[in-house]
């Protein structure tokens, strides 16, 4: 299973892009990444997968360079309520998922 | 609406007692999941169903059990054997996860069961 690191924790001011890193340099060729975000006492939402280049969606843009080593969760113009911890995953077709301790996103007003 | 059910949102055990948590799903998924979440923590997981009858254990399903007698249904007890049950507990499904097929189902999580010991 491929690790993943990622920032601790980030502040924002609100209607900023916020760019998330994550780094995982041990990523196998059919690994896919993933991210979900999780709201205090909820379970988590996935918000966006992708393997090569970009993947937009409604709530978030996800680039990932042509060596795959890391990859970055783009939230556009963040509001309060994107307060949240983030966590990237990069598996493929696993039914074991792991999740580390995610990013912290504080959003600032 | 379709979705994940976790019963009850605060639990509390004494000390020796076995609990169970309810888990309910209405979405058809084939798979469910078991996570424990301490605070600050990431996920960790303790067991999952690929289809019904089945079962596996995750990373840490000493101390708990199981059963998958219905599609809908993936209820998790934790037995007195689980010294430091003290946790967040989420329950989550997917649709099947097909190997050697590249990306991942995205897992569906409910809202939780905060278990307390008295």
């Amino acid at each position: 299973l491929a690790k993943t690191t990622q920032p601790i924790s980030m502040d924002s001011y609100e209607g900023q892009e916020v760019n998330i890193t994550c780094s995982h340099n041990n990523i196998a060729t059919n690994d896919y990444i993933t991210w979900y975000q999780q709201f205090p006492s909820q379970g988590p939402r996935f918000i966006i997968q992708g393997y090569k280049t970009k993947v937009t969606n409604e709530v978030a843009s996800l680039f990932i360079p042509a060596d795959r080593k890391s990859s970055t969760l783009s939230l556009p113009r963040v509001s309060l309520s994107d307060t949240a911890v983030y966590y990237c995953l990069a598996q493929a077709g696993s039914y074991q998922l792991t999740f580390g301790k995610g990013t912290k996103l504080s959003v600032i007003p | 609406d379709g979705g994940i059910t976790q019963s009850p949102k605060y639990l509390f055990r004494k000390e020796g007692q076995n609990v169970t948590l309810s888990c309910e799903q209405n979405l058809n998924h084939d798979a469910m999941y078991w996570y424990r979440q301490d605070p600050g923590q990431g996920l960790r997981l303790i067991y999952y169903s690929q289809i019904v009858n089945d079962f596996q254990k995750g990373d840490i399903a000493e101390g708990y059990s199981v059963s998958r007698e219905k599609k809908e249904s993936f209820p998790l007890t934790v037995t007195s054997a689980q010294k430091n049950p003290t946790a967040f507990y989420l329950c989550a499904s997917s649709t099947s996860q097909v190997w050697g097929r590249d990306s991942n189902q995205p897992q569906h999580f409910g809202d939780g069961t905060r278990l307390s010991i008295l």
